[in-house]
């Protein structure tokens, strides 16, 4: 069935340094990648996304990654801040205006 | 420009009573997505509604939830007769009509967090 997944559950950062988080994707008819950031008590913040059609797409201090062949995405957090502590989560979809499948999400940590 | 709206912001309910929450989408938003976010987890698609119409219910469970997203007014998830096992945070998220190739930006709202005692 459809799964999104993540490697790892926490990651833990030094200030300045960057971050990387991963996730794995099963449905090969996804065509359109999401990266969302959830802070304690709110809803999800959208991040980047990217479409299956791209590889690489960059925003302000991140980049997505996108590996259709072996099915990965990847999140990389440039000059990781405090303010970028929070929960990560990868989502998916197939198509226009479809649901988003979801992974379990990681806690991204960031020491002062 | 509003964001997505949801109220209430907390909800407390015996088991057995209703549940309704709400969802006024971003202006302009035609598409209304309903998600729910059990502790520690990602969120799990419910519903996806268009104006008077239900495009996907996949995720709905077959008894006691129902959504709806009427012409006038906002989208409303009810649950009835709630049970412990209800208890989480309910997200909407909104979306605007797209063309053809568009991506599907979706728009989260703060979410519903509803307590069943």
């Amino acid at each position: 069935g459809e799964s999104v997944g993540l490697h790892l559950p926490t990651l833990s950062v030094q200030e300045g340094d960057n971050s990387i988080i991963n996730c794995a994707y099963s449905n090969s008819a996804s065509d359109y990648f999401i990266w969302y950031k959830q802070e304690s008590g709110k809803g999800p913040q959208f991040i980047i996304d990217i479409r299956s059609n791209m590889d690489k797409r960059q925003g302000q201090r991140v980049t997505v990654l996108l590996n259709k062949t072996v099915k990965h995405l990847s999140l990389q957090i440039a000059a990781t801040q405090p303010g970028d502590s929070a929960v990560y989560f990868c989502a998916e979809a197939a198509g226009a205006n479809s649901k988003l499948t979801f992974g379990k999400g990681i806690t991204l940590s960031v020491r002062p | 420009n509003a964001g997505v709206m949801q109220n209430p912001r907390h909800l407390v309910r015996r088991r057995g009573q209703e549940a309704r929450l709400r969802c006024s989408p971003m202006k302009g938003h035609s598409h209304v997505y309903w998600y729910r976010q059990l502790p520690e987890e990602g969120l799990k698609f419910m519903v996806y509604l268009q104006k008077e119409n239900i495009i996907d219910e996949s995720g709905m469970p077959k008894e006691r939830f129902s959504a709806e997203f009427p012409k006038e007014g906002p989208s409303i998830l009810r649950i009835q007769q709630v049970v412990r096992g209800d208890s989480a945070a309910y997200f909407c998220a909104s979306s605007p009509k797209l063309l053809a190739g568009g991506v599907n930006e979706q728009f989260f709202g703060p979410g519903t967090r509803l307590t069943v005692l």
